[in-house]
């Protein structure tokens, strides 16, 4: 049981560049989540889906697009990535109800 | 908008400690709470979910309590060992059920 995979695991950018992270859960849960983790900062949510074809913004959402056009996968998007956006991003999913959050394990993305 | 605060920011401890940390949130209108754990370079695992109903949940060696009129959450770990060390993190989840705000974490070291 695979869980929640992130991928790539690691990423480095140009300025300017785009790119997009892949998260793939295998446990048919509704909710799908995009956090970034920087030093002092903690977990801030960028996006978030309660359901495949539906997203919404989260605390941090400027910079960054998702998609969710299945439901096992949400698509974080960089159109033109900038040095700020350097830093840890996990995906997370949960079920309906009281269903306790599962996160992957992260892929550190650095912008020069 | 939800506020989580986690005191002490960091803790030290000798081994067979129990240790007590803290979580206060400002907006008491919440659907449940999860702590997590996460180890350095790694991705966040779930340790303990209290339903906004329930005032304790208990796992082993862990036990968290959820005041949720006084918007406070405490996990208690007993008997602490090295292989406790890690960074510890609350998130009450909003009344809504979908978005979850985290703490900026207790970051803990167990000395042998």
């Amino acid at each position: 049981n695979a869980g929640v995979t992130q991928t790539p695991k690691f990423r480095v950018l140009k300025t300017g560049q785009s790119m997009t992270l892949l998260c793939a859960q295998d446990m048919n849960h509704e909710y799908m989540y995009w956090y970034r983790q920087d030093p002092g900062m903690g977990l801030r949510l960028i996006h978030y889906s309660v359901g495949e074809g539906t997203t919404a913004k989260g605390e941090v959402p400027d910079g960054y697009n998702v998609s969710r056009l299945k439901k096992q996968n949400f698509l974080l998007g960089l159109e033109s990535a900038a040095p700020s956006q350097t830093s840890v991003y996990f995906c997370a999913s949960r079920g309906q109800g009281n269903s306790p959050l599962h996160f992957g394990n992260g892929t550190r993305l650095t912008v020069t | 908008k939800q506020e989580v605060t986690q005191i002490p920011a960091a803790l030290s401890v000798p081994e067979g400690e129990n240790l007590v940390l803290n979580c206060s949130f400002t907006d008491s209108a919440i659907y449940n709470l999860q702590w997590f754990r996460q180890d350095p370079g790694k991705g966040l695992t779930s340790l303990l979910l209290i339903q906004s109903s329930q005032r304790e949940q208990t796992s082993g060696r862990l036990n968290a309590s959820l005041d949720k009129s006084s918007g406070r959450s405490t996990l208690y770990i007993a008997a602490s060992q090295p292989g406790d060390s890690a960074t510890y993190l609350c998130a009450p989840i909003g009344a809504a059920g979908n978005k979850l705000t985290f703490g900026g974490g207790t970051r803990v070291l167990v000395k042998p």
